[in-house]
Formats: structure tokens, C-alpha cells, sequence
């Protein structure tokens, strides 16, 4: 089985811009989770969709948005890029849940913005 | 509310043990953890579910405590290959998983 695919895997974007990373699961997972990692905060969770909708979402601000496609592709989006917003983020698919089934990460997306 | 792990680094030589725990102050129903090496993705150990069983992979296992919230990763006999930063997530109500800060490790030959 193919593992889970990011796209792009580096941007460099200017503050005020806006951004969509793009995350395709491992085939047959419903469940895409989003996480956002800099250095020394760890993993902190953004949001998770399941069937086209989202089921639980982190403590970030408006700017941060996603959405999930029938084929559970997903996509997240940042406007109004801050210079705060450069890290590494990662997205991960699991069968059901991201609680109660193992999740499985992407490489990730690095993002810097300047 | 973020799980506490601890400690937040820790040195072994190989073959050495070592215990990461792992803290949540919220009543929890699974507990999954992870390990991520430089620059690489977190890829999954295991899950311990509540009422379930003490749950291993190779030389590492771990622990649920349901009353007390709290979940052990024991690293037996640790190798080389062993060396990362190990992350607790913790599953509580909402279906959602938070993570801990992570631990360190470092196994040195």
C-alpha cells in the first residue's frame, strides 16, 4: 500500500500571502489529521476531517482551514501567512479515528515564510 | 489540555533501559505512541486502548493506567536504532488526540 503523500514538500511564501497544502491518505482511511510542528512545541494538533466534515479542530486561528474531498483527499489552507506560521506541517490519515486507530503521517510540508 | 511527558531527554548506552512516561489530567480511553528521528515523519509504535492489554513491539512495550492516567513506554535492552524523540498522544473525549511535548533519546554506543 502506498503511504501518505504531501504536496508540496517545501514553500517559501511572503508574509500576507496565503497558502494550500494538500495531503492524500493511505488508500481506504477516512480520517486525515493536520498537525503543526516547530521546533520545541512538539505536535499541535490542527484539525481532523472524516467524511468530508470536520470532527474536531485545534486552538489556531480563522486563518487556518481545511477541507476533505470525497476520495479523502485532503486540503489545508492558511491566509494571511505570519511570520510565526513557518513550520513543518504534517498530516496524517487513519482507518476511522485519529483516538482509537493508529494514524499514519505523511512527510510533511515545510513552510517558510519571510 | 496538553499530556506531561517525562523525562525530557534521556541518555543510554546501548543495551541500557529506560522508561518515558506519560501524564494526561483528563479521564483517557486510549494512549498511542510514536517515535520521529531527525527530520523524518512520526511513524507509530503502538496503541493501548482502555481495558485492553499492555501492548509491545521488538524490545519495546508499554503500559495504560487507566486510573491514574497515565501510560509507560519501557525501552528493554535499547539499540542504536532506538534513538529519537518519542511523543505520547492521548485519546479523551471528542475522539480527540492530543499530544505530549515529547521525550528525547538518545542511545550512544
Amino acid at each position: 500500500k502506498a503511504g501518505v503523500t504531501q504536496t508540496p514538500r517545501y514553500l517559501i511564501k511572503t508574509r500576507g500571502q496565503q497558502v494550500t497544502l494538500s495531503c492524500s491518505p493511505i488508500s481506504g482511511h477516512r480520517s486525515v489529521s493536520w498537525y503543526q510542528q516547530t521546533p520545541g512545541q512538539g505536535l499541535q494538533f490542527l484539525f481532523e476531517y472524516f467524511s468530508e466534515t470536520q470532527r474536531n479542530k485545534g486552538n489556531f486561528p480563522g486563518r487556518f482551514s481545511g477541507r476533505q474531498f470525497s476520495n479523502s483527499r485532503s486540503e489545508m489552507n492558511v491566509s494571511t501567512l505570519e511570520l510565526g506560521d513557518s513550520a513543518l506541517y504534517l498530516c496524517a490519515s487513519s482507518l476511522e479515528g485519529q483516538a482509537t486507530y493508529e494514524q499514519y503521517f505523511g512527510p510533511g510540508t515545510r513552510l517558510t515564510v519571510t | 489540555q496538553q499530556p506531561v511527558q517525562s523525562p525530557q531527554a534521556v541518555i543510554l548506552r546501548e543495551g541500557e533501559d529506560a522508561v518515558i512516561n506519560c501524564s494526561s489530567s483528563k479521564a483517557l480511553y486510549s494512549v498511542h505512541w510514536y517515535r520521529q528521528k531527525h527530520g523524518e515523519a512520526p511513524v507509530f509504535l503502538m496503541i493501548l486502548l482502555k481495558g485492553g492489554e499492555q501492548k509491545g513491539h521488538e524490545k519495546i512495550s508499554a503500559s495504560f493506567n487507566e486510573k491514574k492516567q497515565q501510560s509507560s513506554l519501557y525501552l528493554t535492552a535499547s539499540q542504536l536504532s532506538y534513538s529519537g524523540t518519542y511523543f505520547c498522544g492521548t485519546g479523551a473525549a471528542g475522539n480527540k488526540l492530543t499530544f505530549g511535548g515529547g521525550t528525547r533519546v538518545l542511545v550512544k554506543p
